[in-house]
């Protein structure tokens, strides 16, 4: 099946670092990547959506500027939390879809990110 | 309204018994639907996909599409404890590019 691989799992930063969290789909070509952040026990919320070698589309309230993605080949999405505040801390999930528009998300394991 | 909706729960079932999970959608053109299974701190993982009315099965799990009335389900057989988890419904919503659209989704507890 379609597998996504998604690090780091988890990362514990000082306030006002950045960090790089990778999303690559080993199987397939991922055509569009989807960014969430899941906080506990709430839903999962689309943070955006990027097709390669395009510019990311945010969500409403998503500060692009803070959360910098790039998806620059069919394998490999990153999303740069830079300048991370304490309140940034949450489980970030991407999944990949390839071409077909009626193919299901795959997701990565997801990475928990502590800002200390 | 929202597009996809599912009653948040929780559902509770007792071991061994048939869970039944629901959801209906708004975009009639929708053509692909799917539920995941996330556990708690874990991220969503694909149990089904169905594209076509009527039932699809796959071990323990049955998925129902009913596009007359926009309405999908999961049944799960014999339902066990790993099964306690959250179940989302995601419908790749038309318009443009196929936006997965996703339910609140609903708790289930299999109790024993």
């Amino acid at each position: 099946g379609a597998v996504v691989s998604q690090h780091p799992s988890w990362v514990i930063c000082k306030s006002g670092t950045s960090v790089k969290i990778e999303c690559r789909s080993l199987d397939f070509q991922a055509t569009t990547m989807f960014w969430y952040r899941q906080f506990p026990k709430q839903s999962l919320m689309l943070m955006a959506t990027s097709n390669e070698g395009s510019k990311a589309t945010y969500e409403q309230g998503v500060e692009k500027d803070k959360f910098l993605i790039n998806h620059a080949s069919l394998t490999l999405s990153t999303l740069t939390v830079t300048s991370a505040h304490p309140e940034d801390s949450s489980f970030y999930i991407c999944s990949a879809r390839d071409a077909r528009g009626l193919s299901p998300l795959h997701f990565g394991n997801g990475t928990r990110l502590t800002v200390t | 309204q929202k597009e996809v909706e599912q009653n948040s729960g929780p559902l509770s079932v007792p071991e061994g018994a048939i869970a039944s999970l629901n959801c209906t959608y708004s975009d009639r053109g929708s053509q692909s639907f799917f539920w995941y299974r996330q556990y708690s701190g874990k991220s969503p993982e694909l149990i089904m996909s169905i594209y076509s009315n009527g039932d699809k099965e796959d071990g323990r799990f049955t998925a129902q599409l009913n596009r007359a009335s926009q309405y999908i389900s999961l049944l799960i057989r014999d339902s066990k404890l790993s099964d306690s988890a959250t179940y989302l419904c995601v419908v790749n919503i038309v318009g443009g590019s196929y936006i997965p659209t996703f339910g609140r989704g609903t708790s289930l507890i299999v109790h024993p």
